[in-house]
C-alpha cells in the first residue's frame, strides 16, 4: 500500500558532521511537509514544498538546516553542522493539498553525541 | 493567536469508558481542524477532522465536537479500546496561510483493561 518512506530510521552522529535524511513521498501527492518532534517542543514545521517548490522553510535554522526536492519521488533534509540540540525525531508527510490529509512516514530518529 | 491549548496533558481511561480531549484556539480565522492519532514509533496518522460549517462530526467511535462561539473542540473517543493508547494531536489551519497546521501539545491517552 502507499507509504511515505524515510531513511535511515536511526542515525547517531557526532557534533559537527553532516547528516542527510531522505523521504520519498506517496506517489502522486504534490504536497511534502518536514516535521521536527521533541518532547519538550512538539510537533514542529520545518518546512514545506508544493509541486517541488519551497512554499515555507521559516520553521528551520537556516544556517545549519537545508531541505530540498531534487524531484517528485525525493526530498531531503541536511544538517550541516549538526549540534545535540537537534537531537529529535524528524518526520517528512507528504498530502494533496495543505488543507487535506498528511501522511506521516515513520519518522528518522536523530542522535546527535 | 496562533496557539492551539490542548488539554489534558495526559490521560487514564478504563476500559469501555468514554475519553475527551479537549482544544482550545484564538484565532477565529482558522477553518480546518484535524485530530492525528499517534503511536510509539510511529508517525501521526490522520483520525478525524472538521470544518467550522458543523458542530459535530462523527466516525465509528470518534466524534469531534466544535463549539465555535467558544472557540473549543473536542475529542470524544466511545467505548474505549486499550488499542487507542496513543498520543492525540489537534490542529488547526485557514485558508490564508496555505493551512499551515498549528499543533496542539498532544495528549498521552492510556486504557486500562
Amino acid at each position: 500500500d502507499a507509504r511515505v518512506t524515510q531513511t535511515p530510521r536511526d542515525k547517531v552522529t557526532e557534533m559537527g558532521q553532516e547528516v542527510t535524511m531522505r523521504c520519498q513521498p506517496i506517489l502522486g501527492h504534490n504536497t511534502v511537509f518536514w516535521y521536527r518532534q521533541t518532547m519538550m517542543q512538539g510537533l514542529e514545521l520545518l518546512a514545506y514544498f508544493r509541486n517541488r517548490a519551497p512554499l515555507d522553510d521559516s520553521g528551520m535554522p537556516k544556517d545549519r538546516f537545508s531541505a530540498e526536492m531534487p524531484d517528485a519521488t525525493l526530498a531531503t533534509l541536511k544538517i550541516q553542522p549538526s549540534e545535540p540540540r537537534d537531537s529529535a525525531v524528524y518526520f517528512c508527510a507528504s498530502g494533496w493539498r495543505e488543507d487535506t490529509e498528511a501522511f506521516f512516514g515513520q519518522g528518522t530518529r536523530l542522535t546527535v553525541v | 493567536q496562533q496557539q492551539v491549548k490542548q488539554s489534558p496533558q495526559s490521560l487514564i481511561v478504563q476500559k469501555g469508558g468514554i475519553s475527551i480531549i479537549n482544544c482550545a484556539y484564538e484565532n477565529t480565522a482558522f477553518d480546518y481542524f484535524p485530530w492525528y492519532q499517534q503511536f510509539p514509533g510511529k508517525g501521526p496518522a490522520l483520525l478525524i477532522a472538521i470544518r467550522p460549517d458543523v458542530s459535530e462530526k462523527k466516525e465509528g467511535r470518534f466524534t469531534i465536537s466544535f463549539n465555535k462561539s467558544a472557540k473549543q473542540f473536542s475529542l470524544h473517543i466511545m467505548d474505549s479500546q486499550p488499542g487507542d493508547s496513543a498520543t492525540y494531536f489537534c490542529a488547526a489551519s485557514r485558508r490564508d496561510s496555505n493551512y499551515q497546521l498549528i499543533w496542539g501539545a498532544g495528549t498521552k491517552l492510556i486504557i486500562k483493561p
